[in-house]
């Protein structure tokens, strides 16, 4: 059973930092992983999507790299910024089954 | 497209009530997913539909809910008889299908049920 674990669970930082978030899968044998961006009493908006064959996806400041093997992922945030603040979700599809897998997420507070 | 739209976006209803959530999804998207979340358990999948088929209903809590999806662009959830521990935001996504796997899965703007 794919288990999708996210630390930290919380993050404060001051603006204008680089942070990275962790998303750790045990089982490898994933089709993509999907970032998601949730701000507080709204849906999910999707960030970057990776597929399997690939090690990193970059949009804007954000850039997501996937390791399958080691079954991780990671979100790259450059210069961060008060509205970056929200809580970051990342998904695993798998294969033959269609469906997404979340973590836990990290809630992300970003200083002015 | 206008995205996947749900209604109602808060539900207030009293123990033992009928509820039905709304949820229609992106033109095109063949996949159909029901979630809920909740603080202590985080994004747990439900159901989901592949082509208005039921695919994989083995994360509906109790017989109490059930889902159906009569045609391409309309699925609803119901909860029947509601209990106050149903209480949670539940959202419905959709995504298009390769022949080996998932594309992007869009997300609604959620159902805040609570029940009391």
């Amino acid at each position: 059973k794919q288990e999708v674990t996210q630390i930290p669970a919380a993050l404060s930082v001051p603006e204008g930092e680089n942070l990275v978030l962790n998303c750790s899968f045990t089982d490898s044998a994933i089709y993509n992983l999907q970032w998601f961006r949730q701000d507080p009493g709204k849906g999910l908006t999707s960030l970057l999507l990776i597929q399997s064959s690939q090690r990193e996806q970059t949009s804007g400041r954000l850039n997501a790299s996937l390791d399958k093997s080691s079954g991780r992922s990671t979100l790259y945030i450059a210069a961060s910024q008060p509205g970056d603040s929200a809580t970051y979700l990342c998904a695993v599809g798998t294969s033959g089954t269609y469906k997404y897998i979340f973590g836990t997420g990290t809630r992300l507070k970003v200083l002015a | 497209d206008a995205g996947v739209i749900q209604s109602p976006r808060h539900e207030v209803t009293e123990m033992g009530q009928e509820v039905t959530l709304r949820c229609k999804p992106i033109s095109g998207h063949d996949y159909l997913f029901w979630y809920r979340q909740t603080m202590m358990r985080g994004l747990e999948l439900l159901i989901y539909f592949n082509n208005n088929v039921p695919i994989d209903d083995s994360g509906m809590p109790e017989d109490r809910f059930s889902a159906k999806m009569p045609n391409a662009s309309f699925s609803t959830l119901k909860i029947q008889p509601s209990e106050p521990r149903d209480s949670a935001v539940y959202f419905c996504a959709s995504s298009r299908t390769r022949l080996t796997g998932p594309t992007e899965a869009f997300f609604g703007q959620g159902t805040r049920l609570t029940v009391v």
